[in-house]
Protein backbone atom coordinates (compact mmCIF):
# COMPACT_ATOMS: atom_id res chain seq x y z
CA UNK A 1 0.00 0.00 0.00
CA UNK A 2 1.17 3.88 -0.04
CA UNK A 3 0.91 6.53 2.27
CA UNK A 4 -0.16 9.85 0.74
CA UNK A 5 0.14 13.06 2.74
CA UNK A 6 -1.21 16.23 1.58
CA UNK A 7 -0.17 19.83 2.63
CA UNK A 8 -2.09 22.29 4.11
CA UNK A 9 -4.83 20.38 5.78
CA UNK A 10 -6.82 23.10 5.61
CA UNK A 11 -6.88 26.79 4.67
CA UNK A 12 -9.00 29.69 4.53
CA UNK A 13 -8.62 32.01 1.57
CA UNK A 14 -9.51 35.31 0.17
CA UNK A 15 -11.32 35.75 -3.44
CA UNK A 16 -9.25 36.16 -6.30
CA UNK A 17 -5.97 34.70 -4.27
CA UNK A 18 -4.43 31.12 -5.06
CA UNK A 19 -4.19 28.31 -3.36
CA UNK A 20 -0.98 25.60 -3.90
CA UNK A 21 -1.66 21.90 -2.49
CA UNK A 22 1.06 19.33 -2.24
CA UNK A 23 0.66 15.86 -2.56
CA UNK A 24 3.89 13.15 -1.64
CA UNK A 25 3.35 9.33 -1.62
CA UNK A 26 5.69 7.32 0.32
CA UNK A 27 6.65 4.94 -2.57
CA UNK A 28 6.88 5.90 -6.35
CA UNK A 29 3.39 5.21 -8.47
CA UNK A 30 2.53 4.95 -11.73
CA UNK A 31 -0.27 7.01 -11.47
CA UNK A 32 -1.63 10.07 -9.63
CA UNK A 33 -5.30 12.23 -9.75
CA UNK A 34 -6.72 15.16 -8.58
CA UNK A 35 -9.95 14.72 -6.98
CA UNK A 36 -12.63 17.61 -5.88
CA UNK A 37 -15.47 16.95 -3.48
CA UNK A 38 -17.66 19.83 -2.78
CA UNK A 39 -20.28 19.60 -0.05
CA UNK A 40 -21.99 17.27 0.47
CA UNK A 41 -21.28 15.76 -3.02
CA UNK A 42 -18.77 12.95 -4.60
CA UNK A 43 -16.12 12.97 -5.61
CA UNK A 44 -15.00 14.18 -9.51
CA UNK A 45 -11.81 13.88 -11.06
CA UNK A 46 -10.35 16.93 -11.86
CA UNK A 47 -7.43 15.94 -13.67
CA UNK A 48 -4.51 13.01 -14.24
CA UNK A 49 -1.14 13.94 -13.14
CA UNK A 50 1.03 12.81 -15.47
CA UNK A 51 5.08 12.80 -14.85
CA UNK A 52 7.02 14.89 -17.03
CA UNK A 53 4.25 16.01 -19.04
CA UNK A 54 0.90 18.60 -18.80
CA UNK A 55 -1.88 16.69 -17.02
CA UNK A 56 -4.84 15.39 -18.64
CA UNK A 57 -8.11 17.39 -17.46
CA UNK A 58 -11.46 16.22 -17.34
CA UNK A 59 -14.62 17.88 -18.73
CA UNK A 60 -15.44 20.88 -16.84
CA UNK A 61 -11.94 21.56 -15.33
CA UNK A 62 -8.74 23.79 -17.40
CA UNK A 63 -5.29 24.15 -16.74
CA UNK A 64 -5.45 27.86 -16.00
CA UNK A 65 -7.89 27.40 -13.31
CA UNK A 66 -6.25 24.38 -11.97
CA UNK A 67 -2.33 24.21 -12.95
CA UNK A 68 -1.04 20.65 -11.93
CA UNK A 69 2.76 19.80 -11.60
CA UNK A 70 3.98 16.39 -11.53
CA UNK A 71 8.13 16.83 -11.16
CA UNK A 72 8.40 12.79 -10.16
CA UNK A 73 7.11 9.78 -9.92
CA UNK A 74 6.58 10.77 -6.01
CA UNK A 75 5.07 14.27 -5.87
CA UNK A 76 2.51 16.63 -7.37
CA UNK A 77 0.83 19.67 -6.89
CA UNK A 78 -2.34 21.31 -7.63
CA UNK A 79 -2.77 24.84 -7.26
CA UNK A 80 -6.66 26.58 -7.02
CA UNK A 81 -6.50 29.64 -9.64
CA UNK A 82 -8.19 32.85 -9.35
CA UNK A 83 -10.35 31.60 -5.99
CA UNK A 84 -14.30 32.19 -5.72
CA UNK A 85 -16.43 30.90 -3.26
CA UNK A 86 -17.41 27.90 -5.70
CA UNK A 87 -13.83 26.53 -5.15
CA UNK A 88 -14.90 25.95 -1.53
CA UNK A 89 -14.33 21.79 -1.66
CA UNK A 90 -12.20 19.30 -0.36
CA UNK A 91 -9.30 18.77 -2.39
CA UNK A 92 -8.23 14.73 -2.84
CA UNK A 93 -4.64 13.20 -4.45
CA UNK A 94 -4.63 9.55 -4.77
CA UNK A 95 -2.06 7.43 -6.16
CA UNK A 96 -1.58 3.67 -7.26
CA UNK A 97 -2.24 1.14 -9.92
CA UNK A 98 -5.32 -0.15 -11.49
CA UNK A 99 -6.21 -2.40 -8.83
CA UNK A 100 -6.04 -0.49 -6.23
CA UNK A 101 -5.72 3.51 -5.82
CA UNK A 102 -5.20 5.34 -2.28
CA UNK A 103 -6.11 8.78 -1.25
CA UNK A 104 -4.49 11.61 1.19
CA UNK A 105 -6.16 12.74 4.06
CA UNK A 106 -7.70 15.91 2.13
CA UNK A 107 -7.38 19.47 2.06
CA UNK A 108 -10.60 21.15 3.27
CA UNK A 109 -10.46 24.72 0.95
CA UNK A 110 -12.90 27.76 2.16
CA UNK A 111 -12.99 30.46 0.08
CA UNK A 112 -14.36 33.91 1.77
CA UNK B 1 -18.66 5.44 -20.70
CA UNK B 2 -18.29 3.85 -16.96
CA UNK B 3 -21.11 5.04 -14.75
CA UNK B 4 -21.85 4.20 -11.01
CA UNK B 5 -25.43 4.48 -9.48
CA UNK B 6 -25.85 4.05 -5.44
CA UNK B 7 -29.36 3.44 -4.35
CA UNK B 8 -30.17 5.60 -1.63
CA UNK B 9 -28.49 8.39 -0.53
CA UNK B 10 -29.12 8.07 3.13
CA UNK B 11 -29.37 4.42 4.67
CA UNK B 12 -30.47 3.96 8.57
CA UNK B 13 -29.97 0.63 10.53
CA UNK B 14 -29.80 -0.01 14.37
CA UNK B 15 -26.93 -1.53 15.70
CA UNK B 16 -26.76 -5.20 15.00
CA UNK B 17 -28.42 -4.93 11.96
CA UNK B 18 -27.79 -6.22 8.44
CA UNK B 19 -26.07 -3.68 6.56
CA UNK B 20 -26.96 -3.48 2.65
CA UNK B 21 -25.64 -0.64 0.49
CA UNK B 22 -26.87 -1.20 -3.33
CA UNK B 23 -24.36 -0.16 -6.40
CA UNK B 24 -24.80 -0.64 -10.12
CA UNK B 25 -22.26 0.16 -12.48
CA UNK B 26 -22.07 0.11 -16.40
CA UNK B 27 -18.84 -0.40 -18.15
CA UNK B 28 -18.41 -1.45 -21.72
CA UNK B 29 -15.41 -3.96 -20.09
CA UNK B 30 -14.66 -6.14 -17.39
CA UNK B 31 -14.13 -3.24 -14.86
CA UNK B 32 -12.23 -3.32 -11.31
CA UNK B 33 -14.98 -2.08 -9.11
CA UNK B 34 -13.79 -0.61 -5.67
CA UNK B 35 -16.05 0.53 -1.94
CA UNK B 36 -14.29 3.32 -0.22
CA UNK B 37 -15.34 4.66 3.26
CA UNK B 38 -14.92 7.90 4.38
CA UNK B 39 -15.60 8.84 8.18
CA UNK B 40 -16.11 12.42 9.27
CA UNK B 41 -13.31 14.92 7.88
CA UNK B 42 -11.16 12.28 6.55
CA UNK B 43 -10.20 11.21 3.65
CA UNK B 44 -11.23 7.82 1.87
CA UNK B 45 -9.98 4.26 3.08
CA UNK B 46 -10.68 1.39 0.58
CA UNK B 47 -12.39 -1.19 2.30
CA UNK B 48 -12.40 -3.97 -0.41
CA UNK B 49 -11.77 -4.49 -4.26
CA UNK B 50 -12.64 -6.37 -7.37
CA UNK B 51 -10.44 -7.32 -10.05
CA UNK B 52 -11.94 -10.34 -11.91
CA UNK B 53 -11.03 -13.09 -9.65
CA UNK B 54 -13.82 -14.31 -6.75
CA UNK B 55 -16.75 -12.67 -7.54
CA UNK B 56 -17.35 -12.67 -3.38
CA UNK B 57 -14.70 -10.69 -1.99
CA UNK B 58 -14.00 -9.72 1.55
CA UNK B 59 -13.12 -6.57 3.05
CA UNK B 60 -11.93 -5.03 6.16
CA UNK B 61 -14.20 -4.06 9.04
CA UNK B 62 -16.31 -7.23 8.53
CA UNK B 63 -17.76 -6.16 4.82
CA UNK B 64 -17.94 -8.18 2.11
CA UNK B 65 -19.23 -7.53 -1.70
CA UNK B 66 -20.51 -9.33 -4.37
CA UNK B 67 -19.76 -9.10 -8.07
CA UNK B 68 -23.23 -9.96 -10.13
CA UNK B 69 -22.09 -9.68 -13.80
CA UNK B 70 -25.46 -10.61 -15.12
CA UNK B 71 -27.10 -8.09 -12.58
CA UNK B 72 -24.33 -5.36 -13.43
CA UNK B 73 -23.98 -5.38 -9.29
CA UNK B 74 -21.37 -5.25 -6.65
CA UNK B 75 -23.41 -4.64 -3.16
CA UNK B 76 -21.83 -4.10 -0.07
CA UNK B 77 -22.96 -6.09 3.07
CA UNK B 78 -22.35 -6.30 7.08
CA UNK B 79 -23.93 -8.59 8.65
CA UNK B 80 -24.15 -6.57 12.06
CA UNK B 81 -23.65 -3.19 12.39
CA UNK B 82 -21.10 -1.21 14.98
CA UNK B 83 -21.83 2.26 15.77
CA UNK B 84 -18.33 2.68 14.21
CA UNK B 85 -19.94 1.98 10.70
CA UNK B 86 -21.72 5.44 10.71
CA UNK B 87 -20.14 6.62 7.89
CA UNK B 88 -19.92 7.76 4.12
CA UNK B 89 -19.19 4.66 1.63
CA UNK B 90 -18.81 5.53 -2.32
CA UNK B 91 -19.13 2.69 -4.86
CA UNK B 92 -16.54 3.21 -7.52
CA UNK B 93 -15.55 1.52 -10.84
CA UNK B 94 -12.26 1.89 -13.34
CA UNK B 95 -11.14 1.07 -16.50
CA UNK B 96 -8.42 0.32 -18.28
CA UNK B 97 -9.86 2.53 -21.69
CA UNK B 98 -10.73 4.99 -19.09
CA UNK B 99 -6.93 6.00 -18.26
CA UNK B 100 -7.39 3.73 -15.00
CA UNK B 101 -9.06 6.93 -13.30
CA UNK B 102 -11.80 5.90 -10.55
CA UNK B 103 -15.97 6.79 -11.27
CA UNK B 104 -17.36 7.30 -7.71
CA UNK B 105 -21.43 7.26 -7.16
CA UNK B 106 -23.35 9.37 -5.62
CA UNK B 107 -22.32 8.08 -2.00
CA UNK B 108 -24.24 6.17 0.74
CA UNK B 109 -23.93 7.78 4.00
CA UNK B 110 -24.37 5.53 6.94
CA UNK B 111 -26.84 6.38 10.13
CA UNK B 112 -26.20 3.30 13.02
CA UNK B 113 -29.06 3.53 15.63
CA UNK B 114 -28.25 2.35 19.05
Amino acid sequence: SAVISQKPSRDICQRGTSLTIQCQVDSQVTMMFWYRQQPGQSLTLIATANQGSEATYESGFVIDKFPISRPNLTFSTLTVSNMSPEDSSIYLCSAGARNEQFFGPGTRLTVL
Amino acid sequence: AQSVTQLGSHVSVSEGALVLLRCNYSSSVPPYLFWYVQYPNQGLQLLLKYTSAATLVKGINGFEAEFKKSETSFHLTKPSAHMSDAAEYFCAVSEAAAGNKLTFGGGTRVLVKP
